[in-house]
């Protein structure tokens, strides 16, 4: 079965605490992406890759980091400098495909929440 | 620069009459625009897309949605609710920006859909 694993589904962070979120695709796609989700609020973009070993900052970037030694993983870190990290995260990937018209495909996120 | 609203947060229907969630965009670019779904603690799945080709676009689950250029909007619609559809709809627009550019989309807010017996 195809598709992008997120892990954990639920996770709790302690004051000053790093974390680190999971996210791998076997799709073999190149691109993939982080989003955060607050209540009542669309998706906003942490950090996207489009190559191994190569990642950008999305719009909210402050606070966490990425890294991509393999294609086929994308891990999070919340940092203790993210003072609001209570949020939905999710993961997606996708294939470069014609400028802009990419699809994204989604894990089923991992809920953060701080003790 | 690119925008999408959507223009209702909430949307109550009762199963077996038509639903309509509406989305505005706007967009410096020619865009592909997109619904998502996503029921409670879960992934978005995609619905439909536009990408410049039959302006009526047909998805899964029934859904389909009209994209139409002169009033910016791309609204999503199904003729008869089902119970399954309960769940939070998302309009996002992608521009072609520039080359290589792989973070093109921005996310509408959400329709909360609610699917009364």
């Amino acid at each position: 079965d195809g598709g992008i694993t997120q892990s954990p589904k639920y996770l709790f962070r302690k004051e000053g605490q790093n974390v680190t979120l999971s996210c791998e695709q076997n799709l073999n796609h190149d691109a993939m992406y982080w989003y955060r989700q607050d209540p009542g609020q669309g998706l906003r973009l942490i950090y996207y890759s489009q190559i191994v070993n190569d990642f950008q900052k999305g719009d909210i970037a402050e606070g966490y980091s990425v890294s991509r030694e393999k294609k086929e993983s994308f891990p999070l870190t919340v940092t203790s400098a993210q003072k609001n990290p209570t949020a939905f995260y999710l993961c997606a990937s996708s294939t470069p495909g014609q400028l802009g018209r990419n699809i994204q495909y989604f894990g089923a996120g991992t809920r953060l929440s701080v003790l | 620069a690119q925008s999408v609203t959507q223009l209702d947060s909430h949307v109550s229907v009762s199963e077996g009459t038509p639903v309509l969630l509406r989305c505005n965009y706007s967009s410096s670019y020619s865009p592909s625009l997109f619904w998502y779904v996503q029921h409670p603690n879960k992934g978005l799945q995609l619905l439909l897309k536009y990408t410049s080709a039959a302006t009526l676009v047909k998805g899964i689950n029934g859904f389909e949605a009209e994209f139409k250029k002169s009033e910016t909007s791309f609204h999503l619609t199904k003729p008869s609710a089902h119970m399954s559809d309960a769940a939070e709809y998302f309009c996002v627009v992608s521009g072609g920006i520039s080359s290589g550019s792989a973070r093109q989309l921005t996310f509408g807010s959400g329709t909360q859909l609610t699917v009364l017996p």
